[in-house]
């Protein structure tokens, strides 16, 4: 079946660094796209979305970059800080013709370790 | 910042017990959910529900499974007899009107099967 992956299941990088986490996805038919952040014993927190007639959208300290041409979406933080450890997740919103309910497809996550 | 809230946050029922999951999504939300995660393993989908009813559900909502709004603000989930294998994470969501709306989680319940 379709699904939502990550490359790269878990990324150190250095203070002040910066991140960069991808999400390969197969469902031509998705539309929308979230990242999240999900710190120990808490659930996913919204950090950034990007709907597919875009391909590129910028937050504060973070970008998400959307190829469709290869179904890759990734997720670059700026300046990493300690409090950005914690594990990523992108989850993708198939296109429907329903108006009723969305169910989101996450991928595995990866683990994101900033270090002093 | 609304925020969506779940209780109680760790529940431990033995095999076989029914379990009901409580949620308080944010208030001006039509759209809610329920997801679970397996220790280790990614977000997965249950259902989604809207205007009084399940809108959407996935093939881990089985007939063990029910969802119910049973005043304007709280949101349950409700499972009937509990297996071993239910236990996990489970995440209340919610958004607002319309498509490409992002989902709201809650900080979750742990659910533990003895």
């Amino acid at each position: 079946g379709e699904s939502v992956g990550l490359h790269l299941p878990t990324l150190s990088v250095q203070e002040g660094d910066n991140s960069i986490i991808n999400c390969a996805y197969s469902n031509s038919a998705s539309d929308y796209f979230i990242w999240y952040k999900q710190e120990s014993g808490k659930g996913p927190q919204f950090i950034i979305d990007i709907r597919s007639n875009m391909d590129k959208r910028q937050g504060q300290r973070v970008t998400v970059l959307l190829n469709k041409t290869v179904k890759h979406l990734s997720l670059q933080i700026a300046a990493t800080q300690p409090g950005d450890s914690a594990v990523y997740f992108c989850a993708e919103e198939p296109r429907s013709n329903s108006n009723s309910g969305y169910a989101l497809n996450f991928g595995k996550g990866t683990s994101l370790l900033v270090t002093p | 910042e609304p925020e969506v809230t779940q209780t109680p946050s760790h529940q431990v029922t033995q095999m076989g017990q029914e379990v009901i999951l409580r949620c308080v999504p944010i208030s001006n939300h039509l759209y809610f959910y329920w997801y679970r995660q397996i220790l280790g393993q990614k977000v997965e989908f249950l259902v989604s529900f809207y205007n009084n009813e399940i809108s959407e559900k996935s093939e881990i909502f089985d007939d063990q499974f029910s969802v119910e709004r049973p005043d304007g603000s709280n949101f349950t989930l409700k499972i009937r007899s509990t297996k071993l294998e239910d236990s996990a994470m489970y995440f209340c969501a919610s958004s607002g009107q319309g498509r490409n709306q992002p989902q709201h989680f809650g900080d979750g319940t742990r659910l533990s099967i003895l």
